[in-house]
């Protein structure tokens, strides 16, 4: 699979929009942009996926670029609970698991 | 409610000592895996299973075995455990290959 580059760390503000960036500059036409995050001493929540399209759903919005090769995360208003490290996984079709990188710790401040 | 569940959560052995951290799924998922997470490693896998009887390893597989006799199940036996096998274990499953995967809650396993 492809790798990702996220920033290691935002920080925003609670109630205000956040956007998580992710580089994929090699991504391979049949993989899929999945979005995964981890908050504090639990397992990987799924948050979104997506193809070419952007997507939506009641958790964030993901919206790809036309090249494909990045994508944004996008939290339309952030809360306390949101504080997590956010993962950008490509997926391509084998039957082989998520490769989670470092990932994008998100502080959220009050 | 759909889940993946684990047990032990948390689980101090010594080393050489055959242990299983079960796994269970409800939600009828074909796939299943199992992960470790380390410290600066992030998230590696271990083994999946693509289905009943069919198992393969993953990234790390060494000193582990799985096995899949039913659906819902997916154990990670570790037959003789050593200090290097201390990580936080996770299991998930999803039902196709590129969807949502849910995840455990964690096994926090210690060697010593």
């Amino acid at each position: 699979d492809a790798k990702t580059t996220q920033p290691n760390s935002m920080e925003s503000n609670e109630e205000e929009p956040v956007h998580l960036p992710c580089n994929h500059s090699t991504i391979s036409g049949t993989d899929y942009i999945h979005w995964y995050r981890q908050l504090p001493s639990q397992g990987p929540e799924y948050v979104i996926h997506g193809l070419t399209s952007n997507v939506n759903n009641r958790m964030a919005s993901l919206a790809i670029a036309e090249d494909r090769k990045s994508s944004t995360l996008i939290l339309h208003r952030a809360t306390l609970r949101d504080a997590a490290v956010y993962y950008c996984i490509l997926k391509g079709g084998g039957a082989d698991g998520l490769t989670f990188g470092k990932g994008t710790h998100l502080i959220i401040q009050p | 409610e759909a889940q993946v569940t684990q047990n032990p959560r948390y689980l101090i052995t010594v080393t050489g000592k055959k242990l299983t951290v079960t796994c269970s799924q409800n939600m009828n998922h074909e796939y299943m895996s199992w992960y470790r997470q380390d410290p600066g490693l992030g998230l590696r896998q271990i083994y999946y299973s693509m289905n009943v009887e069919v198992t393969d390893k993953g990234d790390v597989p060494e000193g582990y075995k799985v096995s899949r006799k039913e659906k819902r199940n997916f154990p990670l036996i570790l037959e003789s455990p050593s200090p290097n096998q201390t990580s936080l274990y996770f299991c998930a499953s999803s039902p196709l290959l590129n969807t949502e995967a849910f995840f455990g809650q964690g096994t926090r396993l210690t060697v010593v």
